[in-house]
């Protein structure tokens, strides 16, 4: 079955250093990849999308590569700061489909 | 651009009651939308997607006569919590998907409703 697996453990990083999060998965061939952040008691909001055939996109201070050979994301976040405390979603999909989302990552960037 | 509102932010009510809730895409036109429900800590668990002018597609396992499902526009789905029990209580998000952004799924969430029956 579809498998899609963030880290569950919490990262702690300093206010400044980049956050690095991974998203992996098995039995899946997504067309595309997302990336949301989702706050307590909100819902998760779009950052980025990334196709299959791109291997990294930018925006502003977030940075994700998509390694398909892999079956593996990683969401990076330069010159973290206290705003960036979260949790990351992962999300894949195929056209036509609904997403499938991990379980999330909670980030703590402390001053 | 691309906001999806939910009414209510919250409710609570007593079991055996219904509750509905309202999800609209606000500027922009959603053929799709898709309704959420997340226990804590928990990812988002699809219970079934909703198609302006047909029926709705339920998960498995989901009941389709507990919760239903009606999207008469193409802003907006209701989702109606029927006869609702205390295991009913959660995080419930709908989401619209954006048809201008090149048939590539994005999708953006409201902001959820936190049901709690009693």
């Amino acid at each position: 079955s579809q498998k899609i697996e963030q880290n569950s453990e919490a990262l702690n990083i300093q206010e400044g250093k980049t956050a690095t999060l991974t998203c992996n998965y098995t039995n899946y061939s997504p067309a595309y990849l997302q990336w949301y952040r989702q706050d307590p008691g909100r819902g998760p909001v779009f950052l980025l999308l990334i196709r299959e055939n791109e291997k990294e996109k930018r925006k502003e201070r977030l940075k994700v590569t998509f390694d398909t050979t892999l079956k593996q994301s990683l969401f990076h976040i330069t010159a973290s700061q206290p705003a960036d405390s979260a949790t990351y979603l992962c999300a894949l999909g195929n056209s036509g489909y609904a997403l499938n989302f991990g379980k999330g990552t909670s980030l703590l960037v402390t001053p | 651009g691309a906001v999806v509102s939910q009414h209510p932010s919250r409710v609570i009510c007593k079991s055996g009651t219904s509750v509905k809730i309202e999800c609209r895409s606000l500027d922009f036109q959603a053929t799709t939308m898709f309704w959420y429900r997340q226990f804590p800590k928990q990812s988002l668990m699809l219970m079934a997607t909703s198609n302006e002018g047909s029926k709705a597609t339920y998960e498995q396992g989901v009941e389709k006569d507990k919760f239903l499902i009606n999207h008469a526009s193409l802003t907006l789905s209701t989702l109606t919590v029927t006869s609702a029990h205390p295991e009913d209580s959660s995080f419930y998000i709908c989401s619209a998907r954006d048809l201008r952004e090149g048939g590539t799924d994005t999708q953006y969430f409201g902001p959820g409703t936190r049901l709690t029956v009693l």
